[in-house]
């Protein structure tokens, strides 16, 4: 596609269940990135892929945040058990491989958790 | 110590005036230099990068980089009430991006 794609673009659910966010990166970019942004606030980094692996995983606020991505291209952030303080904006970027490459957003998933 | 440091602001500056936008790095060992635009409830857009040590002009925006004091500017010339955003100024190392809380700017008419 022309640019990086998000779905859901809003999801409301309850405490304690489990949400699934997709991210399609632009074709050709091997980097791909999670962040969280809560109202008002900067980006929170969560995961990095590099290709289908994630060499930096320090992000993930805890166990119940998981990622992967498959054939290096569609990458899939699955949030176990929500909790309210997981509300926020999901966005995800992808890049070509490399230092000068900068990154180019989705337009995020909006997460609401009651 | 915060990586990628930047003033929050509000900064408010008049229609037609240079709003300027700084932007400090901790990692030497830092590449590459970007700017994004972030719009109320959208996602930030790149705007500007920068990889060598001094100006770089696209339009109405410079981005001004110096290496040795680890610093990043943004200039915007002619300010426009359509600038009204939050930048957020980011910085490439070999391993990973970035980026600093972002600085809110408005342009008043």
């Amino acid at each position: 596609g022309a640019g990086v794609s998000q779905s859901p673009s809003n999801k409301v659910t309850e405490k304690g269940k489990d949400v699934e966010l997709r991210c399609d990166p632009i074709s050709g970019h091997t980097a791909l990135y999670w962040y969280r942004q809560s109202l008002g606030q900067g980006l929170e980094f969560l995961i990095y892929f590099q290709g289908n692996s994630a060499p930096d995983k320090s992000g993930l606020p805890s166990d119940r945040f998981s990622a992967e991505r498959t054939g290096g291209s569609v990458s899939t952030l699955t949030i176990q058990r929500t909790q309210q303080e997981d509300s926020a904006v999901y966005l995800c970027a992808s890049s070509l491989v490399g230092t000068q490459g900068g990154q180019f957003f989705g337009p995020g998933t909006r997460l609401t958790v009651l | 110590q915060k990586e990628v440091e930047q003033n929050s602001g509000p900064l408010s500056v008049p229609e037609g005036a240079i709003a300027s936008l700084n932007c400090t790095y901790s990692d030497r060992g830092s590449q590459s230099f970007f700017w994004y635009r972030q719009y109320s409830g959208k996602s930030p857009e790149l705007i500007m990068f920068i990889y060598s040590n001094g100006d770089k002009e696209d339009g109405r925006f410079t981005a001004q980089l110096n290496k040795a004091s680890q610093y990043v500017s943004l200039l915007i010339r002619d300010s426009q009430p359509s600038d009204s955003a939050t930048y957020l100024c980011a910085v490439r190392t070999l391993d990973d991006m970035r980026f600093g809380a972002g600085t809110r700017l408005t342009v008043k008419p």
